[in-house]
């Protein structure tokens, strides 16, 4: 069974960082691409980031870029986000979901990112 | 970017009765790359239909997608308690991948 694993999520103050990670059960994490997207509270869904299998292929929503960065380590089956320059609106559930020929199929539940002062 | 417009916001539905979705893209959607997502309160998107008319493994076959280019529909052909919820459409052909607003599928 697919299974994804977020954690890392925290209260951070405006201009701090944080990082997210995420570890997947249940398949060949190496021969998947792997994306974040998040939901603000009570909001709908906005994608944020993009990795390739190899890793060599990233991609980023014009909202986080220059702020996020995202990696993988494929020998600990894990996804990261790191996130500086936070700001209010990056307050959200940061879901990590994996993607198929671009097509984004299981999710994992999320980890929750507020920031606050 | 390609905007996703889902129509309308809010749907109130008897269960048994049939729900009509709507998700207009601002610009052809390449290769009908067009999925149908289902999210209840707390829980994760789960996905329905890729492909514009694919349904997933394990999706009801009271579930339905159909359209192409710029025009797509989510049909449930009668609705039982448990598909209350809320819906999204993705365009997944361009990037950045795009997602409507959401339509809320809510009992009458």
């Amino acid at each position: 069974e697919v299974q994804l694993v977020e954690s890392g999520g925290d209260l951070v103050q405006p201009g701090g960082s944080l990082r997210l990670s995420c570890v997947a059960y249940g398949f060949t994490f190496s021969r998947y691409s792997m994306n974040w997207v998040r939901q603000a509270p009570g909001k709908g869904l906005e994608w944020v980031s993009y990795i390739s299998s190899s890793g060599t292929s990233i991609d980023y929503a014009d909202s986080v870029k220059g702020r996020f960065t995202v990696s993988r380590d494929s020998a600990k089956n894990s996804l990261y986000l790191q996130m500086n320059s936070l700001r209010a609106e990056d307050t959200a559930l940061y879901y990590c979901v994996r993607s198929v020929r671009a097509l984004l199929d299981y999710w994992g539940q999320g980890s929750l990112v507020t920031v606050s002062s | 970017e390609v905007v996703l417009t889902q129509s309308p916001g809010t749907l109130s539905l008897s269960p048994g009765e049939r729900a009509t979705l709507s998700c207009r893209a601002s610009q052809s959607v390449n290769g009908i790359s067009l999925a149908w997502y289902q999210q209840k309160p707390g829980q994760a998107p789960r996905l329905l239909i890729s492909g514009a008319s694919s349904r997933a493994t394990g999706i009801p076959d009271r579930f339905s997608g159909s359209g192409s280019g710029t025009d797509f529909t989510l049909t449930i052909s009668g609705l039982e308690p448990e598909d209350f919820a809320v819906y999204y459409c993705l365009q997944y052909g361009t990037s950045p991948r795009t997602f409507g607003q959401g339509t809320k599928v809510e009992i009458k």
